[in-house]
């Protein structure tokens, strides 16, 4: 049984560069969260989709967008790329948005 | 709004010693409470959760950790760690509030522990 899986598991990218994130949730779970989690700190809440809708959204610019797709995957988009966004970005997923989280093992985007 | 504080950055600690990580929080509301692990290169592991109920809650591997509301704490225990316990933990809330489904975390407590 798959647990979360994102991918890349590493990204390189410019300022002003865009970039896109993917992850697959647990088999069974329909709700996708994302959370950047920048070095030596505790992760932070971007979004949460279920049913293909944001449901939630943390203190993040619009810069920061997502989507969920019919079979429960998820994609986080992030515009104009500032050397501050350098993060390990996580996805954990659930069963329905109140259950407890699965997370992924993230993707760590370095912006240069 | 919650927020959560550790109080410990960093803890180094011997191989069969006691550890205790400490976590303070804030919140206007009644709060789920949480203990993640994050191993190097890894994602986070739900370690132990308070929900409601006793206010002491055990994980599978040994640690503990007790609810003192009138403290807002959740200070998470282990009698006697090992060298696989190398980590960083993560205190967490989320609050008991219809359709605000998002953890709050703090900064993270990296625990060492030597041979």
């Amino acid at each position: 049984d798959a647990g979360v899986t994102q991918s890349p598991t590493h990204l390189i990218k410019t300022r002003g560069q865009q970039v896109t994130l993917r992850c697959s949730p647990k088999s069974g779970h329909d709700t996708v969260s994302w959370y950047q989690q920048a070095l030596g700190q505790g992760p932070q809440f971007i979004f949460q989709y279920y049913e293909e809708e944001e449901r939630q959204r943390g203190n993040f610019p619009d810069r920061f967008s997502g989507h969920q797709f019919p079979n429960y995957s998820s994609e986080l988009n992030v515009n104009a790329l500032l050397l501050g966004d350098s993060a390990l970005y996580l996805c954990a997923s659930s069963k329905g948005p109140g259950s407890p989280l699965h997370f992924g093992n993230g993707t760590r985007l370095t912006v240069t | 709004a919650q927020s959560v504080t550790q109080l410990d950055s960093q803890v180094p600690v011997f191989e069969e010693a006691p550890v205790e990580l400490r976590c303070n929080y804030s919140s206007s509301v009644s709060v789920y409470l949480f203990w993640y692990v994050q191993y190097p290169n890894q994602g986070l592991q739900l370690l132990l959760k308070y929900l409601s109920g006793s206010t002491l809650v055990e994980s599978i591997n040994g640690f503990e950790a007790e609810f003192n509301k009138s403290q807002t704490s959740f200070h998470l225990r282990k009698p006697s760690v090992h060298i696989s316990d190398t980590a960083e933990y993560f205190c967490a809330v989320s609050p008991l509030t219809t359709n605000d489904y998002k953890l709050s975390f703090g900064a993270g407590t990296t625990v060492t522990v030597r041979a």
